[in-house]
């Protein structure tokens, strides 16, 4: 049972580059998310889905993309990279409502914009 | 939208001391959960609480749940190295379900031997 698998774990970008990270859940969990770390905060929420066909909107989402057209994969689309989405990367799943609401968090992605 | 607030943002302790830290939501929380991440790693999840006033202990962690359910506390007794990290929590907001779980910015642990 693998978990949360998110690739690359890490990535150097020049700025104006587009790329997408990777992420699969294999626990069948219908809540998936996006949240990006910096120093001093915290963990901020990009896009989430609570099912395949849903996403919508964080806190932070103006320069990323998402999809999600099956229930194990969840991709997080750069438009067009910027220094100031230089952060580390996290995906989540969670079960539903009413469901194991614990979030599995994957190992991550270092991100750098250059 | 909701905000989950936490401090001290920093502790920096001698091993054997004790450990405390907050969290306060802005609005009334469905749960409460907690969060480690040790340096260079990922969250992982340490434990939920659901019920108003809830007191729950794994070994020497104490976690705690407000009456009003919209606070918490975690209370590491006589610190380890191992303790260090970063601790987070996190909560569903009561009004707008479990889409979407709200992180504090977490509190950096330090143990010095």
């Amino acid at each position: 049972n693998a978990g949360v698998t998110q690739t690359p774990k890490f990535q150097v970008l020049k700025t104006g580059q587009s790329m997408t990270l990777q992420c699969a859940q294999d626990m069948n969990h219908e809540y998936m998310s996006w949240y990006r770390q910096d120093p001093g905060m915290g963990l901020r929420l990009i896009h989430y889905s609570v099912g395949a066909g849903i996403t919508d909107q964080g806190e932070v989402p103006n320069g990323y993309n998402v999809s999600r057209s099956t229930t194990e994969d969840f991709p997080l689309r750069l438009l067009s990279a910027a220094p100031s989405q230089t952060s580390v990367y996290f995906c989540a799943s969670r079960g539903g409502w009413g469901k194991d609401t614990e979030a599995f968090f994957g190992q991550g992605t270092r991100l750098t914009v250059v | 939208g909701q905000q989950v607030m936490q401090i001290p943002q920093y502790q920096h302790v001698q091993e054997g001391e004790d450990f405390t830290t907050y969290c306060n939501s802005s609005t009334t929380l469905s749960n409460i959960q907690w969060y480690k991440q040790r340096p260079g790693g990922h969250p992982v999840f340490l434990i939920q609480l659901v019920k108003s006033g809830e007191v729950k202990k794994q070994k020497r962690l104490t976690f705690q749940f407000g009456e009003a359910k919209k606070n918490s506390s975690l209370h590491i007794t006589a610190t380890q190295t191992t303790d260090v990290g970063t601790y987070f929590c996190a909560g569903h907001d009561f009004h707008s379900g479990y889409s979407t779980l709200t992180f504090g910015k977490g509190t950096m642990l330090l143990v010095s031997p």
